[in-house]
This record gives C-alpha cells, sequence and structure tokens, in this order.
C-alpha cells in the first residue's frame, strides 16, 4: 500500500509570511495526526482528526495554527503569520480503527522561518 | 520530569557491536513503539508492544510492563544504522495519541 504522503518536503519562508502542508494518509486510515518536531526534541501532537472530526487540538496554537479535514482523507495544515519558533519539522501519521495504535509516519515537512 | 525518558541521549559505536537503547515510562500503556528517523525527517516504524519481545532482522524490542521499561537492540551494527531512534508510548487514558521521548542519536561509525 502506498504510505502516508506529505507535501511540500522543504519551505523556508519570512517570518509574519503564511505557509500550509499537505497530507494524504493511508487508504482507509480514519485517524489522521499533525505533530510538530523541534531541532533537537521529541514531536509534540498538534491535532488528531477521527475522520472529517477533531479528537483533540489541545496544544495547537490556535492564534496562529489552523488545521482541517474536510472530506476526511487528506489534510491541510496552516501557519499564518509564521513566527521564528515555529521552525520545525511537521509530521503526518496515520491510523486505523482496526489496528488504532499501528501508526503510519510521513516523510515530513522540515519548514525555516528567517 | 517527562513521561517518557531515554538513554543515552547519544550513542556512538563501531561496526559490529552490539547496541542497546532503554526507555522507562512513568504512564500505564496500551502499546510501546520503537520509531527510527533520518536526517530527511521521516519516520519508519519499528515496533509495536505491548508485551513481551519482537525480533525483526538485527532488531529485537523487549518491555517489562512491571517495571514500565522497554529495551531496543541492535545486533552487529553496521554504519546504516546510524538514527535517531525513539520511543513512544500510547497512555492508557490518552485514547490512541502517542507520546514521545527526545530521542537517541545512534552513530555507527565504519
Amino acid at each position: 500500500e502506498a504510505g502516508v504522503a506529505q507535501s511540500p518536503r522543504y519551505k523556508i519562508i519570512e517570518k509574519r509570511q503564511s505557509v500550509a502542508f499537505w497530507c494524504n494518509p493511508i487508504s482507509g486510515h480514519a485517524t489522521l495526526y499533525w505533530y510538530q518536531q523541534i531541532l533537537g526534541q521529541g514531536p509534540k501532537l498538534l491535532i488528531q482528526f477521527q475522520n472529517n472530526g477533531v479528537v483533540d487540538d489541545s496544544q495547537l496554537p490556535k492564534d496562529r495554527f489552523s488545521a482541517e479535514r474536510l472530506k476526511g482523507v487528506d489534510s491541510t495544515l496552516k501557519i499564518q503569520p509564521a513566527k521564528l519558533e515555529d521552525s520545525a519539522v511537521y509530521l503526518c501519521a496515520s491510523s486505523s480503527y482496526r489496528q488504532p495504535y499501528g501508526y503510519t509516519f510521513g516523510s515530513g515537512t522540515r519548514l525555516t522561518v528567517v | 520530569k517527562n513521561e517518557v525518558e531515554q538513554s543515552p541521549q547519544n550513542l556512538t559505536a563501531q561496526e559490529g557491536e552490539f547496541i542497546t537503547i532503554n526507555c522507562s515510562y512513568s504512564v500505564g500503556i496500551s502499546a510501546l513503539h520503537w520509531l527510527q528517523q533520518h536526517p530527511g525527517g521521516g519516520i519508519v516504524s519499528l515496533f509495536m508492544l505491548s508485551s513481551g519481545k519482537k525480533k525483526h532482522g538485527r532488531l529485537i524490542a523487549t518491555i517489562n510492563i512491571q517495571e514500565k521499561h522497554s529495551s531496543l537492540h541492535i545486533t552487529a551494527s553496521h554504519p546504516r544504522d546510524s538514527a535517531v531512534y525513539i520511543c513512544a508510548v500510547v497512555g492508557e487514558t490518552s485514547g490512541s495519541r502517542l507520546t514521545f521521548g527526545e530521542g537517541t542519536q545512534l552513530t555507527v561509525n565504519p
């Protein structure tokens, strides 16, 4: 089966600009996660979707970050406006109902804010 | 204190050496993952454990639920094993959300 697809792989923007990331999970995977990984740290959950509904967005900085999964398949994560501290790798992962703890991760988007 | 602690933070080995990375956690868990992350950023799931021991090729993962401890072993290490290895747990009360350790940077020299 195809893996979790993410784009772009790399992005460099200036602070105060906007940026969007895209994720297409494994076909049939109902649960989709966005994680932020700052250099030298473990990933931190930003938002979890179950189909097109939000399960957990408690750690999403909602003043500047937004995410949607309108049709319960692919998802976009947006940052507007970006700050220097948003420089990180943004990872998308998905899992299925049948194996909810069996994660598949995408290759990530490395964001640099200058 | 983090819910998931890994040791060591950094590990340098010579090709062929036996390697052990440890993970301790402080919460009840439904599952524990060992993940591998190469410099490009993408993460690969190596193992998912809820009890006992699993083996895949040169990799072995063990877990002791009573002691809240897991180990990842690499036998006959090779330079291509160089990566960050991350322990992550699914807490019993956290749905399916993963809580990650900070990772162990492994470098295997030829």
